[in-house]
This record gives C-alpha cells, structure tokens and sequence, in this order.
C-alpha cells in the first residue's frame, strides 16, 4: 500500500541534544513538507522541498534542518537551538505540480523534553 | 500574510444532531480544503473546493464554498460517534509558486451517544 511512514510515534529529547524524524513516502510525489501541531495553534509549516535536493524554509524554520537527498525521504532533525520542541509533528507530500494539491499526511511523530 | 478562523473551537452535540463549522479567511480563498484528524493522528481529507459556489458531499458531510464571504463551511447530517474528531480547514498559499497550505486552528467535535 502506498503512504507515508513517519518514525518513531514517539520521541523524547534531553537538553542539548539534536534529534531526528523521519518521514518516507513511496507515492512518487515530488513535494514533501514538514508542519508542526501545537495545541490551540494549528499546524505551522517548518520546511517544505518540492524537488530533490532542494528545500525552503516554512513560517518557523529556527531550530530545525532538513535535507532531501532522495525522493522518498525527507528527514528533520530538531536542534538544540530549538528552545521549545514539544509538540506533534507531521509530514506530508504531494504531487508537487502546481496549487490545489491535496496533501496526504503521516500519523505523526510526538516530541517531548526530558 | 493569510489566516483562517475556525469557528466554534469546540463543540459537544447529541447523536444524530445536525451541525455546522465554519472557516473563515482573512484573505480571498483560492482553495480550500477540509481535513479530519483522530487525536494523536495524522490528517485525513476529506474534500477540497475551488471554485465560488462550489458544494461537494461525502456521506453524511457537505462542504460549500463562499468566495464572497472568504468562507467556507462544514456541514454534518445526523452525526454519529464515528464524526468525532478535530476539523481543520486549510487554504493555499498565495505566496511565491507553492503549493503550501495554511490551516486554521482547528474544531473539536464531541458526538455524545
């Protein structure tokens, strides 16, 4: 079945310390992107990469990176410069050829501080 | 920059009550598309809108879009327990050549059996 798989479902951070999320899709979309889920706020887009090797920053890019070196991958790593990590994140792709896409979601990675 | 209003934030109703959400944008709405999500899980959509006008139904839940008002609503007929959940609205973004979506804040539903 095709989709997308985000790992781990959960995650626990200490202090200083950079962790990575995974996400990867085998529905050969070219868009991928990464939103952040507060509670009371919404999502919030992080980064987002419409082709390999290529990624722009979302609304909230401080404290994170990304890299998309392969179609089917696009993984986050959360710095230790993102001060306030707590919070449930999601990845999603689409086709990536052009506006009113619908964008297929993973079930999330929940991210905590120890 | 754009930003969606979700109205009410929350809502409990009985089994088998009619009920209504609604999406509101700061901007004029070039798309708009409705997701549903489970706590703790990811989004699953449901329907998206393009056009002014634009009414599209599946099963018990009807989504119709009011580019005049910049809103759009949700409409769910006889809800079950199944309807349970937290609506999102999301809207494109305008900016730059992008596909991106924005949401708004989100509506939890509550269907008391």
């Amino acid at each position: 079945d095709g989709g997308i798989t985000q790992s781990p479902k959960y995650l626990f951070r200490k202090e200083g310390q950079n962790v990575t999320l995974s996400c990867e899709q085998n529905l050969n979309h070219d868009a991928m992107y990464w939103y952040r889920q507060d509670p009371g706020q919404g999502l919030r887009l992080i980064y987002y990469s419409q082709i390999v090797n290529d990624f722009q920053k979302g609304d909230i890019a401080e404290g994170y990176s990304v890299s998309r070196e392969k179609k089917e991958s696009f993984p986050l790593t959360v710095t230790s410069a993102q001060k306030n990590p707590t919070a449930f994140y999601l990845c999603a792709s689409s086709l990536g050829r052009g506006h009113r896409e619908k964008l297929f979601f993973g079930s999330g990675t929940q991210l905590s501080v120890l | 920059s754009q930003e969606l209003e979700q109205s009410p934030q929350s809502l409990i109703v009985q089994e088998g009550k009619n009920l209504t959400i609604n999406c509101t944008s700061s901007k004029t709405l070039y798309g708009l598309y409705w997701y549903k999500q489970k706590y703790g899980e990811g989004l699953i959509f449901l329907m998206m809108l393009q056009k002014g006008g634009e009414e599209k139904s599946h099963e018990k839940i009807t989504a119709k879009l009011d580019e005049k008002k910049q809103q759009s609503s949700l409409h769910i007929t006889a809800s079950q327990p199944s309807h349970a959940g937290i609506y999102l609205c999301g809207a494109v973004s305008l900016r730059g050549a992008t596909n991106k979506l924005i949401f708004g804040t989100g509506t939890l539903l509550a269907v008391q059996p």
